[in-house]
């Protein structure tokens, strides 16, 4: 089975500083896509930064960016110059080649602190 | 306009009754999918249609039933509700290349 592993359940981060929470995914794919989803504490999920498989280059989205180690199945996410709204679970997720596959798969979250 | 909508935002209910949660999209998706978020906040896929069928069907008790009227509607009926079923649920879409999410449904049974 597919599996998808955030191995911290807490994290805490000094405002204005960087932090970088964990993600390894398990998938006998060559080819899907790979997000983090932000969850504040109003419960919208929001899209926080996408990647695609097949494309080496990290993903970036102003103060996020990706490092996507495709051979070793791993996919963190950097937040740089912390904020204090960037406090909130995350959850990385490997979506099936083209999406269509109903196959969305969910690690168990990682639950961001931001200290002032 | 809301890509993807759940009615009711929040639903409390007694232990025993059948209540349903209802999802809507309009963005032209296939497949759309409901999740159970426990306490813990772990997302845990419940149902995944595509085109109206049942595509993955997870170890969920059979008081939970999928109906899927048209490619963009998705809704959950839950019979004889208990204490274990108050969670959030959350209805999702996707195609292709990103997934949308409702803004949950908070269940709880009393």
């Amino acid at each position: 089975a597919q599996t998808v592993t955030q191995s911290q359940p807490e994290m805490s981060v000094q405002e204005a500083e960087t932090v970088t929470l964990s993600c390894t995914y398990d998938t006998s794919e060559s080819d899907y896509y790979l997000f983090w989803y932000k969850q504040p504490p109003s419960r919208q999920m929001i899209l926080v930064i996408r990647q695609e498989a097949y494309k080496q280059q990290n993903a970036t989205e102003n103060r996020f960016s990706v490092n996507f180690q495709k051979a070793a199945k791993s996919f963190s996410l950097k937040i740089s110059d912390s904020q204090l709204g960037d406090a909130a679970m995350y959850f990385c997720e490997k979506m099936g080649l083209g999406g269509s596959q109903g196959n969305l798969i969910f690690g168990k979250g990682t639950k961001l602190s931001v200290k002032p | 306009d809301t890509a993807v909508s759940q009615t009711p935002k929040y639903l409390v209910t007694q232990m025993g009754n059948d209540k349903s949660i209802k999802c809507e999209q309009n963005l032209g998706h296939d497949t759309m999918y409901w999740y159970k978020q426990d306490s813990k906040k772990f997302l845990k896929i419940m149902f995944s249609y595509n085109n109206k069928e049942l595509i993955i069907n997870e170890t969920v008790p059979n008081r939970f039933s999928p109906k899927s009227p048209d490619k963009a509607h998705l809704n959950l009926h839950i019979n004889s509700l208990e204490l274990g079923d108050s969670a959030v649920y959350f209805c999702a879409s996707s195609e292709d290349t990103e997934a949308f999410f409702g803004q949950g449904t908070r269940l709880t049974v009393v």
